[in-house]
């Protein structure tokens, strides 16, 4: 079973940020937090990942809480090709598994 | 080019049939896994690879096997096909020398696949 909880959806205005929220209670010290996303029925594609600190690369920013309880995505200024379905995993650094939940769909609005 | 391709990327078939989805690769990964997503549902893992000489059962095996034929190639069998395997399915493949917590997985576009 999936060890994150999403919310099904959420919008956001185009140019706006979008923070798509994570918890994930159960998270054991060896285990990242990874966030991939899906756009219509395509293959998924990888955003960020991170363990403590938070991370931020040219798609995204993770915020992970200091207890690693729950974390924060943010697409800085989302647009309309950001709509997508958001999947936050918990898995191993080494080896591990990728167990889907069934992510948050975002639709981004003009 | 596709990085990760998948053959057929749609396929109509009959209960009983025997199918077998092909998934290659180019990136030069050892890491090679298969997927299955129902509509409205996360992915979900099928069997995986870490190796030419390794196969390991994933979430949802039964009803499935797999074949690696040589690194570059994964591929899926049927062997007799039900209506509820109709589905997309997703191959996808990672580098495990890419440093201990990154393990990013390249995914293919997909085969949609329907059992009537």
């Amino acid at each position: 079973d999936a060890k994150t909880t999403q919310p099904p959806s959420m919008d956001c205005a185009e140019g706006r940020a979008a923070n798509l929220p994570c918890n994930h209670s159960t998270i054991s010290g060896n285990e990242y937090v990874y966030w991939y996303r899906q756009i219509h029925s395509q293959g998924p594609q990888y955003i960020i990942h991170g363990l403590k600190n938070n991370e931020t690369n040219e798609m995204a920013s993770l915020i992970i809480t200091e207890d690693r309880k729950s974390s924060t995505l943010i697409l800085p200024h989302a647009t309309l090709r950001d709509t997508a379905v958001y999947y936050c995993i918990v898995r191993e650094g080494q080896g591990g598994k990728l167990i889907f939940g069934q992510g948050t769909e975002l639709s981004v609005k003009p | 080019d596709a990085d990760v391709t998948q053959t057929p990327r749609n396929r109509i078939t009959k209960t009983g049939k025997r199918i077998m989805l092909e998934c290659s690769q180019t990136k030069g990964h050892d890491r090679m896994y298969w997927y299955r997503q129902d509509p409205g549902l996360g992915l979900r893992l099928i069997y995986y690879s870490f190796d030419v000489k390794d196969i390991n059962k994933g979430e949802i095996s039964d009803g499935y096997s797999v074949s690696r034929q040589a690194q570059a190639k994964f591929s899926l069998s049927l062997e007799s096909a039900i209506p509820n395997q109709t589905a997309l399915y997703f191959c996808a493949t990672s580098d495990p020398l890419a440093g201990f917590s990154y393990n990013e997985q390249f995914f293919g576009p997909g085969t949609r696949l329907t059992v009537l």
